[in-house]
């Protein structure tokens, strides 16, 4: 089965760092794009940044370019998400997503992490 | 890069047929026909219900379709069904470089 599965929900302090996680299985990582979406309580869904576990190209949202940093282990088939110093703003849902396309960063989203709930407080 | 609209909600009795809008620009909708659409109900994850404007993914009642017209993509449910009743996002690939723009969500109530 393919799938993507997420760290846990996190509660942290303005100021400090974090890193989340999002485990890929059931199909080979390098050759699909990783998306980061973000959703803040009861609004809608926002792109962040797109990773190529294959060489680790990563682009960035205009909106999210130096606020966070996405990265991949390829040899553990996880991808992550991290701050260096979080803020109330950053309290949200983050989700991890495949394209549905190998290759192909421009496709649909038809694989979808479970979400983690990052609460900064 | 700003969001696609959507309208904010929409209603509709059982059995009833609706259709959501996705206004875009050149530079996205009316680009490229990579349109997709989500459903996500309170507290999951969204699932993909639409890809490249109107195909289906495997699994997806046929009551979704998906079209387009210039700048507008739309989502239509036919046959509205009380499980229908959630938040809808479209998608567009908007270029090499912004690659990605989510619409605004559309909250549909099924009366």
């Amino acid at each position: 089965e393919v799938q993507l599965v997420q760290s846990g929900p996190e509660v942290k302090k303005p100021g400090e760092s974090l890193k989340i996680s999002c485990k890929a299985s059931g199909y080979s990582f390098t050759v699909y794009w990783i998306v980061w979406v973000r959703q803040m309580p009861g609004k809608g869904l926002e792109w962040m940044g797109i990773i190529y576990p294959g060489d680790s190209d990563t682009r960035y949202s205009p909106s999210f370019r130096g606020q966070v940093t996405i990265s991949a282990d390829k040899s553990i088939s996880t991808a992550y998400l991290q701050w260096s110093s979080l803020k109330a703003s950053d309290t949200a849902m983050y989700y991890c997503v495949r394209p549905e396309v190998a290759a192909n960063a421009g496709g649909a989203f038809d694989i979808w992490g479970q979400g983690t709930m990052v609460t900064v407080s | 890069q700003s969001a696609l609209t959507q309208p904010a909600s929409v209603s509709g009795s059982p059995g009833q047929s609706i259709t959501i809008s996705c206004t875009g620009t050149s530079s996205d909708v009316g680009s490229y026909n990579l349109d997709s659409w989500y459903q996500q109900h309170p507290g999951k994850a969204p699932k993909l219900l639409i890809s490249e404007v109107r195909k289906r993914p495997s699994g997806v009642s046929n009551r979704f379709s998906g079209s387009k017209s210039g700048h507008t993509a739309s989502l239509t449910i036919s046959g509205l069904q009380a499980e229908d009743e959630a938040d809808y996002y479209c998608c567009s690939y908007a270029g090499s470089s912004t690659l990605y723009v989510f619409g605004t969500g559309t909250k549909v109530t099924v009366l």
